[in-house]
């Protein structure tokens, strides 16, 4: 069964640094999404991605935060002057086109900031 | 504010019983509802969805919408010990950018 790829499966980083965290969608899915989970709490909404362009943000995702599709697989999340509170698993999602279709979900990225 | 919210548990079902999950959600225009299941934080993966009022069953897990009482459930069969795992209910409104809310999950114990 087709799956949502990312790496690496755990980032360490000096805070202040820049990370990119990639994923690689279901190869047919259109929209694309990034979550956090803080450990011990819920699972947060990022940001969507449909047809090469922000579709929908939260308030997470102010301008320390980017995405990009740089190629036709690719899809990745970088993350400016990362900050402590910035440690997180971060996931990546796709979903079809049409209405109602659920969300794919990787396996996560473990970003530690240090 | 859109809100999800679960008994965080832990859960304690025997195995082969009836493992019970309730979701209750806040916005009243929510229209996709699904169940995930995550083993320690990483694979968290698709249960179920379910989108119009009533059961939807499939294998031996169940899904459950009220939309009147805005209340989903996810009801598990003959429980397995691998059925051990925090289930996440999250809920959307429907369209295709929509991000998921997320309920904080309900840890399952099946006790062997």
């Amino acid at each position: 069964e087709p799956e949502v790829t990312q790496t690496p499966s755990h980032q360490v980083t000096q805070m202040g640094q820049e990370v990119i965290l990639r994923c690689v969608p279901i190869s047919n899915h259109l929209y694309f999404y990034w979550y956090r989970q803080i450990l011990g709490q819920k699972v947060e909404f990022l940001v969507s991605f449909y047809n090469n362009e922000i579709s929908e943000k939260s308030e997470i995702f102010d301008d320390q935060f980017s995405v990009e599709r740089p190629d036709g697989s690719n899809f990745t999340l970088k993350i400016r002057s990362t900050k402590l509170e910035d440690s997180a698993m971060y996931f990546c999602a796709s979903s079809g086109t049409g209405e109602l279709q659920p969300q794919h979900f990787g396996d996560g990225t473990r970003l530690s900031i240090l | 504010q859109k809100e999800v919210e679960q008994n965080s548990g832990p859960l304690s079902v025997p195995e082969g019983a009836i493992a019970s999950l309730n979701c209750t959600y806040s916005d009243r225009g929510s229209q996709s509802f699904f169940w995930y299941r995550q083993y320690s934080v990483i694979s968290t993966e698709l249960i179920m969805s379910i989108y119009s009022n009533g059961d939807k069953e499939d294998g031996r897990f169940t899904a459950q919408l009220n939309k009147a009482s805005q209340y989903v459930s996810l009801l598990i069969r003959d429980s397995q010990p691998s059925d051990s795992a925090t289930y996440l209910c999250a809920v959307s409104s429907g369209g295709g950018a929509d991000g998921l809310t997320f309920g904080k999950g309900t840890h399952l114990i099946i006790q062997p």
